[in-house]
């Protein structure tokens, strides 16, 4: 099993519509989730973290983690084409030093 | 831009051969993971510095090897370079104590042929 699991889509919404992406992690020890966008070629653009349970909104974005389900989501509000991109989430297990451990993914495409 | 540069940003070598990428670490950063990414896959944990010194490692063999600089910045160094190494290699500086947020450099396309 691995660490971080996601649906590697594609996802595909349309101009203007709520994109949820989900992802589960297989270790209890892991402290803090992180969504990282990722554009093709490019390297992963941080979108925000969350370590409490809930929900905590940055803009459009809204992360949910639910400790208990071991489930981590990003929600995109009012999705932009060019939101298109891969979606990373990551776990970070350990202490402050800790490494992060990522899924494979999530493609979003957003069309208009 | 995050702050963190990486170089060079493409790099071809030809099996057998030896690497070197660079990394320099986002202002305030003290700590520098680096990560390999291949094609269609999520990045995967090679090894983390703090303080000059390696701090965890990744399941990699020991060609790949790594050190920090007194000024945070790292190297990445991969010796007998076999052609399952192609990926792009991000470094990701973070600073320990914190939330962790870990920013990433602009990556280095490595190709093996």
């Amino acid at each position: 099993q691995k660490e971080v699991e996601q649906n590697s889509g594609p996802l595909s919404v349309p101009e203007g519509a709520i994109a949820s992406l989900n992802c589960t992690y297989s270790d209890r020890g892991s402290q803090s989730f992180f969504w990282y966008r990722q554009y093709s070629g490019k390297s992963p653009e941080l979108i925000m973290f969350i370590y409490s349970n809930g929900d905590k909104e940055d803009g459009r974005f809204t992360a949910q983690l639910n400790k208990a389900s071991q489930y981590v989501s990003l929600l995109i509000r009012d999705s932009q084409p060019s939101d298109s991109a891969t979606y990373l989430c990551a776990a970070l297990r350990g202490s402050t030093l800790g490494r992060l451990y990522f899924g494979r993914g999530t493609q979003l495409t957003v069309w208009p | 831009e995050t702050g963190v540069t990486q170089s060079p940003t493409h790099l071809i070598k030809t099996r057998g051969q030896q690497v070197t990428l660079r990394c320099s670490s986002q202002s305030g950063h003290n700590t520098v993971s680096w990560y390999q990414q291949a094609l269609g896959q999520g990045p995967q944990f090679i090894f983390q510095y703090y303080r000059e010194e390696e701090n965890g490692r990744g399941n990699f063999p020991p060609r790949f090897s790594g050190l920090q600089f007194p000024n945070y910045s790292s190297e990445l160094n991969v010796n007998a370079l076999e052609l399952d190494d192609s990926a792009l290699y991000l470094c990701a500086s973070s600073f320990a104590g914190g939330l962790t947020e870990a920013f990433f450099g602009q990556g280095t396309r490595l190709t093996v042929v």
